[in-house]
């Protein structure tokens, strides 16, 4: 079975310009979130959404960070406009329920360097 | 701030030595699991702990939770290169709550 699928799995931009990361959850599973990784701060959640709907979007920094989930089995994550401060390893993962008794499923990330 | 404090930062060890990280918290936790994460994927679950006191085996891996709910250690015997990796423990706070990452144990086992 296919796993977390995310896209691309490396982006080199400038600063100022869009970039847009996506995510194909695990199909039936009603959770997914985006995480942020960096030496620094470790792992942090920006978003997370429960059957399309975002429930808890505290963790995006800026109104530059917007993300979407149009249906069940595709979502992005947009910054517009990136800055240096964004590199990162972007994390898409997906769970099934709402226990947090549950496994997450992650992906293989997005890693984004912003010059 | 960071709730959730995992030491050592870096572990460097030979095979076949034997290893205990640790993650610790002023916050009392509903549950709690530990994720190994490789260069260049994402992290995979290996245990939830839900039970004060609990302690679960997996292969070579000893997975205890404090009686307090408050702390967790990983215990590994004879380590393996194989398991070199990033080490993370991420607590729950209830069925609703955020589910809280430490930064990690980064393990590395030279043959």
């Amino acid at each position: 079975d296919a796993g977390v699928i995310q896209s691309p799995r490396h982006e080199v931009t400038e600063m100022g310009q869009e970039v847009t990361l996506r995510c194909k959850p695990i199909s039936g599973h009603d959770y997914l979130f985006w995480y942020r990784q960096t030496m620094m701060r470790g792992l942090e959640l920006l978003i997370y959404f429960n059957n399309n709907v975002p429930i808890d979007d505290s963790g995006m920094p800026e109104d530059r960070f917007s993300a979407k989930m149009p249906n069940a089995s595709f979502s992005t994550l947009k910054i517009q406009p990136s800055e240096p401060r964004d590199s990162a390893v972007y994390f898409c993962a997906s769970s099934e329920g709402p226990r947090w008794t549950g496994e997450l499923f992650f992906g293989e990330g997005s890693r984004l360097t912003v010059l | 701030t960071q709730l959730l404090e995992q030491s050592p930062q870096f572990l460097s060890i030979q095979e076949g030595e034997n290893l205990t990280v640790y993650c610790n918290s002023s916050s009392v936790f509903s549950s709690l699991q530990w994720y190994r994460q490789e260069p260049g994927e994402g992290p995979v679950l290996l245990v939830t702990v839900v039970t004060g006191g609990e302690v679960k085996k997996l292969k070579r891996l000893t997975f205890q939770f404090g009686d307090a709910r408050k702390d967790s250690s990983l215990h590994i015997t004879a380590a393996q290169p194989g398991d070199t990796g990033l080490y993370l423990c991420a607590g729950a706070k209830g069925s609703q709550g955020n589910l809280i990452f430490g930064k990690g144990t980064k393990l590395s086992v030279k043959p």
